[in-house]
């Protein structure tokens, strides 16, 4: 049973830039979320996606935005980079949208640095 | 809306010393609650978790049980490892809602 994978591990951008950040979802998953942890803090929730579209939003301007593929698989886009966007994003995958008790498994992260 | 609150580490501890972390939460409903553990450059683990009131999430020698009276989860070992150092976080889940965070509490154990 795979975990999830998140890609790149690490990424230097300049601020006003895009980026565009990776996630596979375990094995037989088909909702993920998006989480961002500033440093020394706890995740924030961005956004969620069941089935290829968006079911749920936290607070989190519309600069940040998504998309779900049909393999479950995951994209999230941040345009016009702000130094504050600096923190490690995480993704989780889950069997069933908004289901705790199925569980949710969280990757490793992304780790962006806006200068 | 949904919070989670900690204690404020970092926490420094000897090896095999007691360990508790506090956490309290406010909620709607009847959250399911969690603790998860981030080791340095590390994603989040599921640690241990409980889905009502009255029961005990154990593993790995941590456990936690829900108090709804006080709303309360707080994690406990018996003797903490300096494996063990680490990043801590509560979690709580309401059907239908995001997850929501606590801050984390920072554990260092010395040898």
């Amino acid at each position: 049973e795979t975990g999830v994978t998140q890609s790149p591990t690490h990424l230097i951008k300049t601020r006003g830039q895009q980026v565009t950040l990776r996630c596979s979802s375990q094995s037989g998953h088909n909702t993920v979320s998006w989480y961002q942890q500033a440093l020394g803090q706890g995740p924030q929730f961005i956004f969620q996606y069941y089935r290829e579209e968006e079911n749920g939003r936290g607070n989190f301007p519309p600069r940040f935005s998504g998309l779900q593929f049909p393999n479950y698989s995951s994209e999230l886009n941040v345009n016009a980079l702000e130094l504050d966007d600096s923190a490690l994003y995480l993704c989780a995958s889950s069997l069933a949208s908004w289901g705790s008790n199925y569980g949710y498994t969280f990757g490793s992260g992304t780790r962006l640095t806006v200068v | 809306g949904n919070s989670v609150t900690q204690m404020e580490g970092p926490v420094t501890l000897s090896e095999e010393a007691f360990l508790t972390i506090n956490c309290t939460y406010t909620a709607t409903g009847y959250p399911s609650l969690f603790w998860y553990v981030q080791y340095p450059g590390e994603g989040l683990q599921l640690l241990l978790k409980a889905t009502k009131a009255d029961d005990k999430g154990s593993n790995k020698g941590f456990e936690a049980t829900y108090r709804k009276e006080t709303t309360s989860f707080h994690l406990e070992k018996g003797s903490v490892q300096v494996s063990d150092s680490a990043v801590y976080f509560c979690a709580l889940h309401n059907y239908g809602q995001n997850f929501v965070f606590g801050p984390g509490t920072r554990l260092s154990v010395l040898p």
